[in-house]
């Protein structure tokens, strides 16, 4: 596709559910990033992903969160047990890699919102 | 990375040219000054961005100062739909240092009829 695609655009689930986030990277991008966005708060790294190098895992707050990269493509971002402080906006971002500016383009974001 | 400032907010008038200001005073030589935009509701929009020479593409013009300590970026012709927090960032433009990207407050644009 022409940009980054993140489905569901808003996932609304109850306290303790698992939830799943998908982002589909500009082809031809070999990293991609998750970030978070509270309300009115800046980034939040969560997780990169560079090629088949292990990934970059620092930003994750706990073991809730993990994320998984297939075929060096399509990522899922999984949040286990959602608590009401998960909610925020999940942003994903791809990029041609660490070099030449390492210019990143983010999707539009899931809006996750836990009850 | 080399701390930001920038102001809270400003005003322009439709049609006029937006100039955003950013002091960067303790950039280092191998790092590159990055704007982004937000707009309501969207996720981040790369702008523009550049080491020392001024840049411009189809979206807007960079201005570096000589010594580097601060930058402007020109939108010329701002629209309505210009209207967004704009973040200026200084990093490491390749490497580890490259990857994590941290937005301060930024600059929150308002484009007025």
């Amino acid at each position: 596709g022409a940009g980054v695609s993140q489905s569901p655009s808003n996932k609304v689930t109850e306290k303790g559910k698992d939830v799943e986030l998908r982002c589909d990277p500009i082809s031809g991008h070999t990293a991609l990033y998750w970030y978070r966005q509270s309300l009115g708060q800046g980034l939040e790294f969560l997780i990169y992903f560079q090629g088949n190098s292990a990934p970059d895992k620092s930003g994750l707050p706990s073991d809730r969160f993990s994320a998984e990269r297939t075929g060096g493509s399509v990522s899922t971002l999984t949040i286990q047990r959602t608590q009401q402080e998960d909610s925020a906006v999940y942003l994903c971002a791809s990029s041609l890699g660490l070099v030449g500016g390492n210019i990143q383009y983010f999707g539009a974001g899931t809006r996750l919102s836990v009850l | 990375d080399a701390k930001t400032t920038q102001p809270p907010s400003m005003d322009c008038a439709e049609g006029r040219a937006a100039n955003l200001p950013c002091n960067h005073s303790t950039i280092s030589g191998n790092e590159y000054v990055y704007w982004y935009r937000q707009i309501h509701s969207q996720g981040p929009q790369y702008i523009i961005h550049g080491l020392k020479n001024n840049e411009t593409n189809e979206m807007a013009s960079l201005i570096i100062t000589e010594d580097r300590k601060s930058s402007t970026l020109i939108l010329p012709h701002a629209t309505l739909r210009d209207t967004a927090v704009y973040y200026c960032i200084v990093r490491v433009g390749s490497g580890a240092g490259s990857y994590q990207l941290t937005f301060g407050k930024g600059t929150k644009l308002s484009v007025i009829p």
